[in-house]
């Protein structure tokens, strides 16, 4: 069973601040894949971010990147001179192929409000 | 455009009535999968079908069901017997080995069923 943990469930930045929003995910596969999405208030899934388990390099997209540490199984979304539109629901995601079948499994997620 | 296209938006439902909501993807993605989603909370796996007339239950499937009849189709019926399915409801699709990144997993803009 994988599990993804994302412990903040608020943060507050300042319009033009970076901020971290943390992510850990516990899994026993070699291979998997890691996704950040943004939620705004709409309910759209918005796709930011993907990182691969062999991807040596950490993965960036435009003002997102990802810190992702293998090791301690983390993998926090950093967004750089964050922008009053960043204002969301936060959700990190894993990716787990089992033979066949590819499922993604959500954390709680974190609401990010940006001020001025 | 390709995309996912859910129906109705917007849901109501008395208790003791089975509703369906729709799903339809011109993707040409081989999987789909259904999420729910509850307040301030994460997205949790229902069904997912990863080719046509088959399908697996994911985490909370109790007091659902769905069926595969065409690539392009993964309806979701919510039945009496689903204790508390006021909630919102999120379809997306993939290739079937789940993608990456941009390439990876598409989400409808989903439907919020409400129970009077």
């Amino acid at each position: 069973a994988q599990k993804i943990t994302q412990t903040q469930p608020g943060m507050f930045v300042q319009e033009k601040e970076a901020v971290t929003l943390d992510c850990t995910y516990d899994t026993s596969d070699q291979s998997y894949g890691l996704f950040w999405y943004k939620q705004p208030s709409s309910g759209e899934m918005i796709f930011l971010i993907y990182q691969g388990s062999y991807d040596e390099q950490n993965a960036t997209e435009g003002r997102y990147s990802l810190n992702f540490q293998k090791a301690r199984k983390s993998a926090n979304l950093v967004i750089s001179a964050s922008q009053l539109g960043d204002s969301a629901m936060y959700f990190c995601a894993m990716r787990e192929l089992t033979g066949t079948a590819s499922k993604l499994t959500f954390g709680t997620g974190t609401r990010l409000q940006v001020t001025l | 455009d390709g995309g996912i296209t859910q129906s109705p938006k917007y849901l109501f439902r008395k208790e003791g009535q089975n509703v369906t909501l729709s799903c339809e993807q011109n993707l040409n993605h081989d999987a789909m999968y259904w999420y729910r989603q509850d307040p301030g909370q994460g997205l949790r796996l229902i069904y997912y079908s990863q080719i046509v007339n088959d399908f697996q239950k994911g985490d909370i499937a109790e007091g659902y069901s769905v069926s595969r009849e065409k690539k392009e189709s993964f309806p979701l019926t919510v039945t009496s017997a689903q204790k508390n399915p006021t909630a919102f409801y999120l379809c997306a699709s993939s290739m079937v080995w789940g993608g990456t990144g941009h390439n990876g997993y598409t989400f409808g803009s989903g439907t919020r069923l409400t129970v009077v």
